[in-house]
């Protein structure tokens, strides 16, 4: 079974900007996740989504959106960049909606915002 | 409010040697789950093992098992034998459920000497 996806693995892009990232989870998994990496925040938690449902979203302003499609694949998008996105953004893949004991990573896509 | 403490920012640990990685939560909700995610230099997050709150038994994978100690609020990763492979930054994690987010820890990197 193929892992969980990210495209592209590396972004270098400028401030005001807006950049799309992209995530396709297992085959069959439902659920995907968004966080951001960064050295002093740690991992924080952007939103989840369900079956093209956001069904939660962390703290991060509106410039963070994202969606997902019917084959389960997701797309995060952050517009008018700033330095501070300079991260590394993660997605999580869950199975049939349940948390608790899958959820599997890819590989993530590191943004460099100059 | 949901948290996770790791308070050992940095371990140094002799090859082949046992590890236990510290890990503290806090937590009101009497259902959650509890992971520990191995996180090499490339990046990607690497599901180590699960526990949930209701389980009776510590989860076992291979080398890696979790001492839970749910009275305490503890889940320790312990790492036998270790490997040099097992360099790495080491999380730990929690979550409420379905669609919720996961919520790290700060992290341990963990250095294996040869």
């Amino acid at each position: 079974k193929a892992g969980v996806t990210q495209t592209p693995r590396y972004l270098i892009k400028t401030r005001g900007q807006q950049v799309t990232l992209s995530c396709s989870p297992i085959s069959g998994h439902r659920s995907v996740s968004w966080y951001q990496q960064t050295p002093g925040q740690g991992l924080q938690f952007l939103f989840e989504y369900f079956s093209e449902t956001q069904r939660n979203k962390g703290n991060f302003p509106g410039r963070f959106s994202g969606r997902q499609f019917s084959n389960s694949r997701s797309e995060m998008n952050v517009s008018t960049l700033e330095l501070g996105d300079s991260a590394l953004y993660l997605c999580a893949s869950g199975s049939s909606g349940y948390a608790y004991n899958e959820q599997f990573f890819g590989p993530g896509t590191r943004l460099t915002v100059l | 409010a949901q948290k996770i403490t790791q308070t050992q920012p940095g371990m140094f640990v002799q090859e082949k040697e046992a590890v236990t990685l510290d890990c503290t939560y806090d937590t009101s909700d009497p259902s959650y789950g509890l992971f520990w995610y191995k996180q090499p230099s490339s990046g990607e997050m690497i599901f180590l093992i699960y526990q949930g709150s209701y389980d009776q038994q510590n989860a076992t994978e291979g080398r890696y098992s979790l001492n839970f100690q749910k009275a305490r609020k503890s889940a320790n990763l312990v790492i036998s034998a270790s490997q040099l492979g097992d360099s790495a930054m080491y999380f730990c994690a929690m979550t409420k459920g379905e669609g919720d987010k996961i919520i790290f820890g700060k992290g341990t990197r963990l250095h294996i000497l040869p």
